[in-house]
């Protein structure tokens, strides 16, 4: 069970676009930046989205970010097949003390 | 450019401990720290714990309390994860990951598969 909850699974058509949400609470996505993550099969996660709406160098615009109160999303424009992965949230948890680190279940996209 | 590159596969049984490496380059050591990140076979991402590259402090989650240890060495740059009392739940692979900020995990090493099994 993940802290953070994300659908399943989502899908769309090549071209078009898709959302991915990411539900918290107050204790982590209320009181943090929430990063999203990449991961393609068989290989580690890669940083996409940083502090809610920020991409790292070499991440293309069609991938963005956005908060609100204890949600995140994260966006894909344009989907291509190589953007077929599982998709993850993840923020610090506050909750105890120290800290935590937490993350969705995942979501994985199929391109139809 | 920044990488982190893990140790190899292992193989262990019920009981027993396995302590995988990160080779750190491209960054200066002691001014971030690492988390370590576990992924069991088809299931989500799972936080073990962090450990500073400047003066080895450590936060680890509250289930590995009482058996995991994080280390750095700074002469070698290198982080390594010590998880004792394997049992088949901790079968996962494992990744050591640079963080931005405790929130963010910035940049990922390879994996590290380990497999316990009787």
């Amino acid at each position: 069970q993940s802290v953070l909850t994300q659908p399943p699974s989502v899908s769309a058509a090549p071209g078009q676009k898709v959302s991915i949400s990411c539900s918290g609470r107050s204790s982590n996505i209320g009181n943090n930046g929430v990063a999203w993550y990449q991961q393609l099969p068989g290989t580690a996660p890669k940083l996409l989205i940083y502090d809610n709406d920020k991409r790292p160098s070499g991440i293309p615009d069609r991938f963005s970010g956005s908060k609100s109160g204890t949600s995140a999303t994260l966006g894909i424009t344009g989907l291509q097949t190589g953007d077929e992965a599982d998709y993850y949230c993840g923020t610090w948890d506050i909750s105890l003390n120290p800290g935590f680190a937490v993350f969705g279940g995942g979501t994985q996209l199929t391109v139809l | 450019q920044v990488q982190l590159v893990q140790s190899g596969a292992e193989v262990k049984k019920p009981g027993a401990s396995v302590k995988v490496s990160c080779k750190t380059s491209g960054f200066t050591f002691s001014n971030y720290g690492v988390s370590w990140v576990r992924q069991a076979p088809g299931q989500g991402l799972e936080w073990v714990g962090w450990v500073s590259g400047y003066n080895g402090a450590t936060n680890y989650a509250q289930k590995f309390q009482d058996r995991l240890t994080m280390t750095a060495d700074t002469s070698t740059t290198t982080f390594y994860m010590e998880l004792r009392s394997l049992t088949s739940d901790d079968t996962a692979v494992y990744y050591c990951a640079k963080d931005r900020s405790a929130s963010v995990r910035e940049d990922w090493g390879q994996g590290t598969l380990v497999t316990v099994s009787s």
